[in-house]
């Protein structure tokens, strides 16, 4: 299958600075990249929909300004956490799917963040 | 908007027996219908998908079954191994649902020596 690489593994910061999380399609152009959340013992839940050289397209009840994401290249796409606080520790989850198509989606290794 | 539950929840089976993950669907117009297997602290990893043009589809020891009717869809593992043990998610997606996939709850498969 396809790589999807996530950066960093994990990562700890204290509340108030911002995080930056980078997901890479290592070997396939990806049209669209895709950004979960995942709380302990539960499901993915799909916060933002990014689709190279366009806005994100948020889920309800994300909010927009605190997790900022940007699909600069096929290849790359970022989530960058504001002003983080302890309730935005989670594991964060990216995917990409080749083309606009109904294809494959790879998820990346996931990003443990913890704030402290 | 489409609403994926999967059952059950946890499964517990001793080595060499066979495990089955049932995950029903709501929206007819989904058609792709991945599997994604999820150890502790990592991504999902994709082990087998389906689209809606087949019945069923097989990959050594893991196989796929679609009732595009009933609207549901299960997992097949067969000779279940200790690594095998790990959370199981089903996922559905429709062409034209901004590619979007959505997963169903889970389900913990442990599989006993």
């Amino acid at each position: 299958g396809a790589v999807v690489s996530q950066h960093p593994s994990r990562v700890i910061c204290k509340s108030g600075t911002s995080v930056k999380i980078e997901c890479r399609s290592l070997d396939f152009q990806a049209t669209t990249m895709f950004w979960y959340r995942q709380f302990p013992k539960q499901s993915l839940m799909l916060m933002a929909t990014s689709n190279e050289g366009s806005k994100a397209t948020y889920e309800q009840g994300v909010e927009k300004d605190k997790f900022l994401i940007n699909h600069a290249s096929l290849t790359l796409s970022t989530l960058t956490v504001t002003s983080a606080h302890p309730e935005d520790s989670s594991f964060y989850i990216c995917s990409a799917r080749r083309g606009r198509a109904n294809t494959e989606a790879f998820f990346g290794q996931g990003t443990r963040l913890t704030v402290v | 908007g489409e609403n994926v539950e999967q059952h059950p929840s946890t499964l517990s089976v001793q080595e060499g027996d066979s495990a089955v993950i049932k995950c029903t669907y709501s929206d007819s117009a989904s058609n792709y219908f991945p599997w994604y297997k999820q150890e502790l602290g990592k991504g999902p990893q994709l082990i087998i998908d389906i689209r809606s043009n087949v019945g069923e589809k097989k990959d050594q020891r893991i196989a796929v079954t679609l009732n595009k009717t009933a609207k549901h869809f299960s997992l097949h593992i067969t000779e279940t191994q200790p690594e095998d043990s790990a959370v199981y998610f089903c996922a559905a997606s429709m062409r034209g649902g901004g590619n979007k996939l959505t997963f169903g709850t889970g389900t913990q498969l442990k599989v006993e020596l």
